[in-house]
């Protein structure tokens, strides 16, 4: 069965740093999105993405922020200067056409940034 | 401002011991309420969709009903397996997702 799939699984960064989140969806999806969980607290909308291009954000997307679909099968988050609180689970999420609109998550990349 | 609120934080059952997981919404023209399983460390796994208030979904021990401020999912003769946190998400009038906190199941042999 097809799933989505994020690399690295945990990346450590000191702050400051520009960290890229790679996530492969599931290849007949047209809807993307990206997700952040910081510990212990709920899954946050940060992004979605439709037709190659920005479809909504969140107001924590900020200019330290953006997403790109590079090259028709890779789906990015790029975080520019990272800081303490950007540390959590960020999640990629797909959906595929004429459904009920149900998300398929991929196992998260966690993040430290020390 | 759309929102999401799910009750209890966490639940406690022997197994067998039915119970219901509550989760309130508030939203802007309601595109799609939705269920989810979170194991630890790992992505959410889609259960259920509901559209309309009445509307009901089953899935083996689990149900999910919908009225027009809040959804249930009850859960029938739970099996340690069942141990798990899950979340309660909305969609509004745009594309973007509202999550709850979740609830935070453990079923006890």
């Amino acid at each position: 069965e097809p799933e989505v799939t994020q690399t690295p699984s945990h990346q450590v960064t000191q702050m400051g740093q520009e960290v890229i989140l790679r996530c492969v969806p599931i290849s007949n999806h047209l809807y993307f999105y990206w997700y952040r969980q910081i510990l212990g607290q709920k899954v946050e909308f940060l992004v979605s993405f439709y037709n190659n291009e920005i479809s909504e954000k969140s107001e924590i997307f900020d200019d330290q922020f953006s997403v790109e679909r590079p090259d028709g099968s890779n789906f990015t988050l790029k975080i520019r200067s990272t800081k303490l609180e950007d540390s959590a689970m960020y999640f990629c999420a797909s959906i595929p056409p004429a459904t009920t609109r149900e998300q398929y998550f991929g196992p998260g990349t966690r993040l430290t940034v020390t | 401002e759309d929102q999401v609120t799910q009750s209890p934080e966490a639940l406690r059952l022997q197994e067998g011991e039915s119970s219901s997981l509550n989760c309130s919404y508030t939203v802007s023209g309601l595109r799609g309420l939705f269920w989810y399983r979170q194991d630890p460390g790992k992505g959410p796994e889609f259960l259920f969709t509901l559209y309309s208030a009445g509307e009901e979904k089953e899935k083996e021990r689990l149900k999910a009903t919908l009225t027009k401020k809040e959804s249930f999912l009850h859960i029938t003769a739970p099996k340690p397996e069942d141990s798990a946190t899950y979340l309660c998400a909305v969609q509004g009038n745009f594309n973007k997702f509202y999550f709850g906190s979740g609830t935070k199941l453990n079923v006890k042999p």
